[in-house]
């Protein structure tokens, strides 16, 4: 079975610094990964995702992630953060799972941003 | 297009009484799910659905039921709510391919049983 472990629970950025989010993977074969942002009181977005190729992948709002197979990860940057990218973060794996494609979410990344 | 759909945006319940979370989607997916997003725990999967008529469970099943007459619809049951089911509950659809397709969330369901 697949897991997802993102260490950092909650991270503080000033507006303007450079953000990093961590996201570690586990499953066999190669892997669909993504990364969902949830605004508050909001459902889940598409932020990104890897299929395979090209291992770093551009998403929406200015973010992009880079698959490492050797590390098993897919780390969430962007250069420079705007006071309304505060917002929780998920990276998911996703896999087949009979004719339904089942994926599996970590625990989330609070990420605060300040003045 | 509305996307996906669920209602009622908040529900308090006492414990035992039943309820059903409604979810609907104009997308034509084959594919919707039922999750639960908790404090510290992301998303877990409760049940989904790959077409009308089709459902199985999830990675959380328990307490909960579901049907799916139509393409449009995928109804999430709670027989006899438990405290333990105090959640965000969100619904989610999307096409079925080879690859994997983008699922769309509802804007969820805030339920709290006393």
């Amino acid at each position: 079975a697949q897991s997802v472990t993102q260490p950092d629970i909650h991270i503080t950025v000033s507006e303007g610094a450079s953000l990093e989010l961590r996201c570690n993977y586990s499953y066999g074969a190669t892997p669909y990964l993504f990364w969902y942002v949830q605004s508050p009181g909001q459902g889940l977005q598409l932020l990104l995702k890897y299929f395979s190729g090209d291992t770093l992948v551009q998403g929406i709002k200015g973010f992009e992630a880079e698959f490492k197979r050797s590390q098993s990860s897919f780390n969430l940057r962007k250069p420079s953060v705007h006071w309304s990218d505060a917002a929780e973060y998920f990276c998911a794996v996703g896999a087949r799972s009979g004719g339904y494609q089942k994926v599996t979410f970590g625990i989330g990344t609070k990420l605060q941003v300040i003045p | 297009n509305a996307g996906v759909t669920q209602t009622p945006k908040f529900q308090v319940l006492k414990t035992g009484q039943s309820m059903t979370l409604q979810c609907a989607q104009d997308m034509n997916h084959e594919y919707m799910s039922w999750y639960r997003q908790d404090p510290g725990m992301g998303l877990r999967l409760i049940h989904y659905s790959v077409g009308a008529g089709i459902t199985d469970q999830g990675e959380v099943p328990n307490g909960y039921n579901v049907s799916r007459s139509t393409t449009e619809d995928f109804p999430l049951r709670l027989l006899s709510a438990a405290p333990s089911q105090t959640s965000v509950y969100f619904c989610a659809s999307n096409y079925r391919g080879q690859s994997y397709n983008e699922q769309f969330f509802g804007p969820g369901t805030r339920l709290t049983v006393l």
